[in-house]
């Protein structure tokens, strides 16, 4: 029931495409869901975050899509660069509504956008 | 401005030792957090610190792990008598303190523990 499950494991995109991740949960008790961008060597950093209350959010190319009824939510790249090649997780905050940092991360996914 | 410290980078011990990895929140930051990443896994939460009080550490092992955050200084986590499969890589993260940006976390670049 805490487990956020991310697909695909892996994923190769050409240089200008459009790269989607998606996740899908099974708490309803989750209220704030981010993505985290990591770079081999670093730890995670916030990319892009959403609350269960909006349908869509969208900051520069990064877009997030969340469709509460289906408990899933996904991340789009628009117009992939080679410099987005990273591993994505994406997370869900605590149960029961926590006000506190206690994420429940998905698998990750490799990225890979060829030039 | 420096961000999230940990140190060592990488720590190698064998069998039976013990490991101390340490982390110095962000400037401004007094909650700290240690999360586990498994090769080839999501990070895992182990445990959630304000200074000198441990919050929840739900995620912790009940045995040879614990972690301090003392009013003076770094995180401690500590690992006694480490095994194997304790080989990850550790991360500390940080946030602000104030409920409206608590749940946003400012990650350091990790301590990798090998386990000889």
């Amino acid at each position: 029931q805490q487990q956020v499950k991310q697909s695909p494991q892996s994923l190769i995109v050409q240089k200008g495409g459009i790269s989607i991740i998606n996740c899908a949960y099974e708490n309803t008790a989750f209220d704030y869901f981010p993505w985290y961008q990591q770079f081999p060597g670093k730890g995670p950093a916030l990319l892009i975050a959403i609350r269960p209350d909006v349908s869509e959010k969208k900051e520069g190319r990064f877009t997030i899509s969340f469709n509460k009824s289906a408990k899933q939510f996904s991340l789009h790249i628009m117009d992939s660069q080679p410099g987005d090649s990273a591993t994505y997780f994406c997370a869900a905050k605590g149960l029961g509504g926590t006000s506190y940092g206690k994420l429940t991360f998905g698998q990750g996914t490799i990225l890979t956008v060829h030039p | 401005n420096a961000g999230v410290m940990q140190n060592p980078r990488h720590l190698v011990r064998r069998r039976g030792q013990e490991a101390r990895l340490r982390c110095s929140p962000m400037k401004g930051h007094s909650h700290v957090y240690w999360y586990r990443q498994l090769p080839e896994e999501g990070l895992k939460f182990m445990v959630y610190l304000q200074k000198e009080n441990i919050i929840d550490e739900s995620g912790m092992p009940k045995e040879r792990f614990s972690a301090e955050f003392p009013k003076e200084g770094p995180s401690i986590l500590r690992i006694q008598q480490v095994v194997r499969g304790d080989s990850a890589a550790y991360f500390c993260a940080s946030s602000p303190g104030r409920a409206a940006t608590n749940e946003k976390l400012f990650f350091g670049s990790g301590t990798q523990l090998s386990v000889l």
